[in-house]
């Protein structure tokens, strides 16, 4: 069975800091693995994905992650955290034989100081 | 491109009364699913739509909840009767076809409160 896994239930970051939210999944067969943002009072917004292509995913807004197998690891980062990056972040993971539905994780609310 | 809507955005109901959420998905995405989030802990998938037939129910908590999607195109849930912990927001996400690697679009949400 899949799962995934979020360290740290609220960051918070600095205007200009690194940012930098941790996803750990775990998987009997390849993931594919997600992750979304959802600002107040909207839905989830992709932000990126991996299907096994590149280990090095650049998705919107200036966010990336890398999947790092040896480590079962898919962090968000992004090098320069802006007021407008506040929001919730979930990663999640999708199995090749489940028909595509996604398991998250419990979310990461970032807030950026200014 | 309009995307996935959701009505309503907020219902406040007591316990043992019926509620009815509607998802209009975005337009010739055959893939319509339905995902709730009770507060405080994950997202969590109920149940799986391709066209008009049930894919995968297997997140469905009982026999409270019942969808449908007549047509195949707009999906509703219904849940009768509701019970406190069936509060929560339930998404709805859409994609065009049906495999682990297609984007789901979500939308906004539906936020249940019971009573």
């Amino acid at each position: 069975a899949q799962s995934v896994t979020q360290l740290g239930s609220h960051v918070s970051v600095s205007e200009g800091a690194l940012v930098l939210l941790r996803c750990n999944y775990s998987s009997s067969v390849p993931p594919y693995l997600f992750w979304y943002v959802q600002y107040p009072n909207q839905g989830l917004q992709l932000l990126l994905k991996y299907t096994s292509a590149a280990t090095l995913v650049k998705g919107i807004n200036g966010f990336e992650a890398e999947f790092k197998k040896s480590e079962t690891s898919f962090h968000l980062t992004k090098p320069s955290a802006h007021m407008s990056d506040a929001a919730e972040y979930f990663c999640a993971v999708s199995a090749y034989n489940q028909g595509g539905k996604l398991i998250f994780g419990q979310g990461t609310e970032l807030s950026v100081k200014p | 491109e309009a995307g996935v809507t959701q009505f309503p955005s907020h219902s406040v109901i007591e316990k043992g009364q019926t509620v009815t959420l509607r998802c209009d998905p975005i337009s010739g995405h055959d893939n319509l699913y339905w995902y709730r989030r009770v507060m405080g802990k994950e997202i969590k998938f109920l149940l799986h739509f391709v066209k008009e037939s049930k894919q995968d129910e297997s997140g469905m908590p009982n026999n409270r909840f019942l969808a449908e999607r007549t047509g195949g195109t707009y999906s509703t849930l219904k849940v009768q009767p509701a019970e406190l912990e069936d509060s929560g927001v339930y998404f709805c996400a859409s994609s065009h076809q049906t495999g682990p690697s297609e984007t789901q679009y979500f939308g906004p949400g539906t936020r249940l409160l019971v009573l």
